[in-house]
């Protein structure tokens, strides 16, 4: 199956910066999705973003296909921002999602 | 996800117990999932479901069984609960191949 790398591991914002998620794909991938885990425990879906750019409020994600990778910018960063967020993506004709580690995101007030 | 229903939200059970995790959706969604996640692993599949007939092993299914009983309705069984199957189980549902997936808000399990 792919791998899927996402980087920084960690990140610590003051409110009001800006960040780039970073998410790269071992192999080509027809279906990306970007996801936040909030501190309860919550997985809200962000984008699905196979190709192309999408934007939604102070979020946008890129997904560059022919180059295997996926970058969430989050801009104005708030304190509810924080949480996990992870990158998911399947290839062929199925939607077995296989899930990146994780950026564990803290955004100080 | 309010469309997306899991139960129970927490369970505490013993070494060797049936436990049974259970997932609807009003979603109208063909497609259902379970995953796993442990910390620093991120999620991992360990069943999915195309439709009530089509049922599939994920990444890590040794251990768990899953029944479809319905469009709506995708449960998880462990038959013989051991420690290391201490977790957040996640319940998702997509359209056909390709379309956003919607979690539930998860069962925490621990097995003592």
């Amino acid at each position: 199956g792919i791998q899927v790398e996402q980087s920084p591991p960690d990140l610590i914002l003051q409110e009001g910066a800006n960040s780039t998620l970073r998410c790269n794909f071992s192999d080509s991938v027809n279906n990306l999705q970007w996801f936040h885990q909030n501190p309860w425990g919550q997985l809200i879906n962000l984008f699905y973003i196979p190709s192309g750019t999408k934007q939604n409020g102070r979020l946008s994600a890129t997904t560059v296909a022919t180059e295997r990778y996926s970058l969430l910018y989050i801009s104005s960063s708030q304190t509810t921002d924080s949480g996990v967020y992870f990158c998911a993506g399947s290839t062929g004709a199925n939607s077995k999602l296989t899930f990146g580690k994780g950026i564990t995101l803290s955004v100080r007030p | 996800d309010a469309d997306v229903t899991q139960t129970p939200r927490n369970r505490i059970t013993k070494t060797g117990k049936r436990i049974m995790l259970e997932c609807s959706q009003t979603k109208g969604h063909d497609r259902m999932y379970w995953y796993r996640q442990d910390p620093g692993l991120g999620l991992r599949l360990i069943y999915y479901s195309f439709d009530v007939k089509d049922i599939n092993k994920g990444e890590i299914s040794d251990g768990y069984s899953v029944s479809r009983q319905a469009q709506a309705k995708f449960s998880l069984s462990l038959e013989s609960a051991i420690p290391n199957q201490t977790a957040l189980y996640f319940c998702a549902t997509s359209d056909f191949g390709g379309q956003p997936q919607h979690f539930g808000d998860g069962t925490r399990l621990s097995i003592l």
